[in-house]
């Protein structure tokens, strides 16, 4: 059973456009969503990450919107850049005496010039 | 801040071999360290969790007759692939993370795997 989900599976916009990849989750213990990216022969990244206490995290171009009751959180990326072509991952961990991260199965990104 | 160290980055291994890649946390504790194996799909699959003073925990379908650990202190830890075959091929990552700080997972660069 896949507790978090990533959509779309692939993502091409232009440069400049805002690209946006949506997350969801099952297990209402999570209580930390970092988002990882990962350019090709890398590896994962970290690159955003939020908490339930807030339902929105901005870091430059990237900001994350999260809507507890929904289960549901999305990565905005604004003025698209081609260097922001990559695999995104969303993850979630909860303290539920697991320690476990879970990822998703990614989102790969293309950003056209 | 913190660093994971991960080597070898690239390592072959003939078939029914084995070998050994290392992880090497700087700038924090890794209470816990996690290993996973990244599938050419790019999913993530847990292969062991290891925490300090703690058992290993081993994901279904990983045994540690096959892959063992090792997490001796705070900043180093150690996994084996016995008897590598073909279906061991793929990227090896390992995952530190300080549960007394912010509970972050920092990766290593990867141990990419190749058997011949």
């Amino acid at each position: 059973q896949q507790q978090v989900r990533q959509s779309p599976q692939s993502l091409t916009v232009w440069e400049g456009e805002t690209a946006i990849l949506n997350c969801s989750y099952e297990d209402s213990t999570f209580d930390y969503f970092p988002w990882y990216w990962q350019f090709p022969r890398e590896s994962p990244a970290l690159l955003i990450a939020i908490r339930p206490v807030s339902n929105k995290k901005e870091d430059g171009r990237f900001t994350i919107f999260f809507n507890k009751r929904e289960k549901k959180l999305s990565l905005h990326i604004t003025d698209s850049q081609p260097g922001d072509s990559a695999t995104y991952f969303c993850a979630a961990w909860g303290n539920t005496g697991n320690y476990k991260y879970v990822f998703g199965a990614g989102t790969r990104l293309k950003v056209i010039a | 801040g913190a660093l994971v160290y991960q080597y070898p980055r690239r390592t072959i291994c003939k078939s029914g071999t084995s070998m050994r890649m290392e992880c090497q946390a700087v700038g924090f504790q890794a209470t816990s360290v996690a290993w996973y194996r990244q599938s050419p799909q790019k999913t993530f699959e847990l292969i062991a969790l290891s925490t300090v003073n703690s058992a290993i925990k081993y994901e279904q379908n990983f045994t540690q007759e096959k892959f063992p650990i090792s997490h001796p202190n705070l900043s180093f830890s150690s996994m084996t692939v016995l008897n590598a075959y073909l279906e061991d091929r793929g990227l090896y990552l390992c995952g530190a993370t300080d549960w007394g700080g912010k509970n972050t997972l920092y990766f290593g660069a990867g141990t990419r795997l190749s058997v011949l």
